[in-house]
């Protein structure tokens, strides 16, 4: 069965450091994997995308990486800031091609503390 | 755009009740989802479509029923309401299902079954 594995469950930093969230993964065949932010009581919106073919990515203050072989994702925050309190989730495409081809993670509930 | 609206924001249901939960979306987008997510799990698929008159079921349909009759509108139908139903809904879209399908939500509808 495919699996999203997020860790830490919640985490609390102060504005200003950084911080990474892990995510594994046992989804086969694979085909890419999106970070959501998700703000409390509002919907997720996409982060970033990654594919097997990428290493790292960077939208802003957040970087992606990924390492296929492993199966593991990580997010990293840069400098946090008060607006970066929220849950963020690691979701996981199989390569079926199917609309039901998703894997959520639980989630990591971050807060930034002033 | 408005992007994907849900409504109501907010419901109290009585067990027995039933009550259809509406989403529209602007995007033109042709597959369309309904999630459930529950505290401390990941977003569970209800139902799914790919296109104005079809539908299909995801991971927890009992209890629910779906219409997809227009390309912007996928109401989600809850008959016999049980508390076991009491979640937060989010309706999503996305452009295709393909390997980099980003997927865009509703803000969610929060249902209490007392």
């Amino acid at each position: 069965k495919n699996q999203v594995e997020q860790s830490p469950q919640s985490l609390i930093i102060l504005e200003g450091k950084n911080c990474t969230l892990q995510c594994n993964y046992t989804v086969s065949p694979f085909s890419n994997l999106r970070w959501y932010k998700q703000d409390t009581g509002r919907g997720p919106v996409s982060l970033t995308i990654m594919t097997f073919s990428e290493n790292t990515k960077s939208n802003g203050r957040y970087t992606a990486t990924l390492d296929a072989d492993t199966k593991q994702s990580s997010l990293h925050i840069t400098a946090s800031q008060l607006s970066d309190s929220a849950s963020y989730i690691c979701v996981v495409r199989d390569s079926g091609g199917g609309a039901d081809g998703l894997t959520f993670g639980k989630g990591t509930h971050l807060i930034i503390q002033p | 755009n408005a992007g994907v609206t849900q409504t109501p924001k907010f419901r109290i249901l009585k067990i027995g009740q039933s009550m259809t939960l509406q989403c529209t979306q602007d995007m033109n987008h042709n597959y369309m989802y309904w999630y459930r997510q529950d505290p401390g799990m990941g977003l569970k698929l209800i139902y799914y479509s790919v296109g104005a008159g079809i539908t299909d079921k995801g991971e927890v349909p009992n209890g629910y029923n779906v219409s997809r009759s227009t390309t912007e509108d996928f109401p989600l139908r809850l008959e016999l309401a049980a508390p076991s139903q009491t979640s937060v809904y989010f309706c999503a879209s996305s452009r295709t299902s393909g390997n980099t399908g980003e997927l865009f939500f509703g803000e969610g509808s929060r249902l209490t079954v007392l």
